[in-house]
């Protein structure tokens, strides 16, 4: 079966500084994973999509990159803020696209 | 524009009572998704809808839960004789169709403590 792996940990760092999410997947490459935002009491927000054939996609302050080889992507926040604190999902789909599998999430931290 | 809402936003219940849930989707969209958090956990799949039909029932946990959608709008999750283990966040989300390169637009959830 598919899994999505995410550290467990929460990540803190310093404003301003690059913030660096790790999410590893299991079997055969998802054709595409997802990353989304959830901050407490809502509903995850969709951030960013990447595609297997695309090595790297940016948003504004979000850079995620798809290694197929390492089963692995990252997602990046660059000169991150206060406001960054969230919980960041890693998501993959099945075959038809009509479910995600999501990874546990990672809590990131940014202290002033 | 009107977002996905869910409701109530949260329930008590007892053990053994059942418990509906409601899900209102982004108007126009065709595919309802419904996912259940538990504390600490990821979401976990339970049901898609496309249109009225739900062609993926598989990861419902048990046969007490049953979904519906009427009008292809609209879906109700109920949970017959609710256990504690049931307690979670109860998530759902639409997107204009199932497909990979849909965003799944995600409601506040529902909040379901069974004592």
């Amino acid at each position: 079966s598919q899994k999505i792996e995410q550290n467990s940990e929460a990540l803190n760092i310093q404003e301003g500084k690059t913030a660096t999410l790790t999410c590893n997947y299991t079997n055969y490459s998802p054709a595409y994973l997802q990353w989304y935002r959830q901050d407490p009491g809502r509903g995850p927000v969709f951030l960013l999509l990447i595609r297997e054939n695309e090595k790297e996609k940016r948003k504004e302050r979000l850079k995620v990159t798809f290694d197929t080889t390492l089963k692995q992507s990252l997602f990046h926040i660059t000169a991150s803020q206060p406001a960054d604190s969230a919980t960041y999902l890693c998501a993959r789909a099945n075959n038809a696209g009509n479910m995600l599998t999501f990874g546990g999430g990672t809590r990131l931290m940014v202290k002033p | 524009g009107a977002g996905v809402s869910q409701s109530p936003s949260n329930k008590v219940t007892e053990k053994g009572k059942d418990v509906e849930l409601r899900c209102d989707p982004i108007s126009g969209h065709t595919a309802l998704y419904w996912y259940r958090q538990s504390l600490g956990q990821g979401l976990e799949f339970l049901i898609y809808f496309q249109g009225n039909s739900a062609p993926d029932k598989s990861g419902l946990p048990s046969d007490r839960f049953s979904a519906e959608r009427t009008g292809g709008s609209v879906s109700t999750l109920t949970i017959q004789r609710t256990q504690q283990e049931d307690s979670a966040v109860y998530l759902c989300a639409s997107s204009l169709v199932a497909a990979y390169t849909d965003t799944q637009y995600f409601g506040p959830g529902t909040r379901l403590t069974v004592l």
